[in-house]
């Protein structure tokens, strides 16, 4: 069956970088792009980015740029998200999520990453 | 960018009630870009509908989506206990955005 496992929680300085794991199974990794969600505490999700996987290719949203870098490593079916310069408001709960092969829903979820920032 | 505005932000329902979400956009959305998610506290959001109105794996026919151009609903035809709960809306142009959500709560 398909899973999506991340990485443990983080506690982070503000500053600091964090990179956060998603290790994909159960169906062919380079053929499925994967995409990044964050989740503040009470509010709603907000896209971070996706990577496609068979060649590395990424797009970042724009208020990210700079800031956040996605790769990936074939050879265990992982992709990684990392994100530099850590504030307060960084501090989300972070999702990947796998792309439908032919249209563009999430169809399945990581269970996610608390990353806190805080001195 | 395009903006996903979610209307009303809460809806206080009982059971067995009919449940209509609201998604506008702020510019047309191509139908094949558009999803409903489910979220339940403490838990990763649930893909229900994708392009707009295909049901995903799983999903009961109570829930259905409709729309095209900028706006989009979800309906829930009869609230089942699990069924409350955030939903938002999705789309994909450019950038991927999500609406702001609609929390469905018991009455």
């Amino acid at each position: 069956q398909v899973q999506l496992v991340q990485s443990g929680a983080e506690v982070k300085e503000p500053g600091a970088s964090v990179k956060v794991s998603c290790e994909a199974s159960g169906y062919t990794f380079t053929s499925y792009f994967v995409h990044w969600v964050r989740q503040a505490p009470g509010q709603g999700l907000e896209w971070m980015g996706l990577i496609n996987p068979s060649d590395s290719t990424t797009i970042y949203a724009p208020r990210l740029q700079g800031r956040v870098t996605m790769t990936r490593d074939t050879s265990t079916g992982t992709v990684y998200m990392e994100l530099t310069s850590l504030r307060s408001e960084d501090t989300a709960v972070y999702y990947c999520a796998r792309k439908r092969l032919y249209d563009q829903a999430l169809d399945y979820w990581g269970q996610g990453t608390l990353v806190t920032v805080s001195s | 960018e395009i903006l996903l505005t979610q209307s009303p932000g809460t809806l206080s329902l009982s059971p067995g009630e009919r449940a209509t979400l609201s998604c506008r956009a702020s510019q047309s959305v191509t139908s094949h870009y558009l999803g409903w998610y489910q979220q339940k506290p403490g838990q990763a959001p649930r893909l229900l509908i994708y392009d707009t109105s295909s049901r995903a794996t799983g999903i009961p026919d109570r829930f259905s989506g409709s729309g095209s151009g900028t706006d989009f609903t979800l309906t829930i035809s009869r609230l089942e206990p699990e069924d409350f709960a955030v939903y938002y809306c999705q789309q994909y142009g450019h950038a991927l955005t999500f609406g702001g959500g609609t929390k469905v709560e018991i009455k």
